[in-house]
């Protein structure tokens, strides 16, 4: 099974900041690569999927990158609304696997 | 538009079997898959297994030998049965479906149902 490692666990920022949340396969996956946000409470939404592609209706200070086994999701300027628990998730092979999770908390 | 809707009892005693139903709407079952993806209270997301559009199933290798999924496309139902059930199956049940893009896997869920395991 691939094992995806996320960092950090938590990470605290102030509104307006650039946040940068990672991701890391234990072996390529081509970029098979999807970003959720799940809000308490809530199920998780859909950001990012293949990387860098964003999702219907997701505001565009959410950014994703990376290629290989390393992958970010960026934040350009955090706004309250944006405290979550953001999980990565590989599709590139079976099992389909998720990431522990970032709580993404404001200062 | 596309909702999936989860159903089944809030509560399971150890060693028996759980049976949960999502109820689809929005989209055919033959033509695009429903999968499902658990939570345990506090914790990570695991994906559990998923039925395609032709019926075929796929399953995480750590709950093939207790899970199995299937449907009923006439009433737009899928179906998640797993048996021998541990107070570590605990969690919030989520059932999940794709996109209409290559790669958006789980562009839309139902809201989930809780799963407690206790005698």
């Amino acid at each position: 099974d691939i094992q995806m490692t996320q960092s950090p666990s938590v990470l605290s920022a102030s509104v307006g900041d650039r946040v940068t949340l990672n991701c890391k396969a234990s072996q390529n996956i081509n970029k098979y690569l999807n970003w959720y946000q799940q809000k308490l409470g809530e199920a998780p939404k859909l950001l990012i999927y293949n990387t860098n592609n964003l999702q219907t209706g997701i505001p565009s200070r959410f950014s994703g990158s990376g290629s290989g086994t390393d992958y970010t999701l960026t934040i350009s300027s955090l706004q309250p609304e944006d405290v979550a628990t953001y999980f990565c998730f590989q599709h590139n092979s079976w099992p389909l696997t998720f990431g522990s999770g970032t709580k993404l908390e404001i200062k | 538009q596309v909702q999936l809707k989860e159903s089944g009892p809030g509560l399971v005693q150890p060693s028996q079997t759980l049976s949960l139903t999502c109820t689809v709407s929005g989209f055919s079952l033959t033509s695009y898959d429903v999968h499902w993806v658990r939570q345990p209270p506090g914790k990570g997301l695991e994906w559990m297994g998923g039925i395609w559009g032709d019926g075929s199933t796929a399953y995480n290798s750590a709950l093939k030998s207790r899970l199995s999924i299937s449907r009923d496309t006439s009433k737009s139902q899928v179906f998640l049965k797993m048996n021998s059930l541990q107070t570590e199956d605990t969690a919030i049940y989520f059932c999940t479906t794709r996109g209409l893009r290559a790669g958006d896997w789980f562009a839309y869920w139902g809201q989930g149902t809780l799963v407690t395991v206790s005698s």
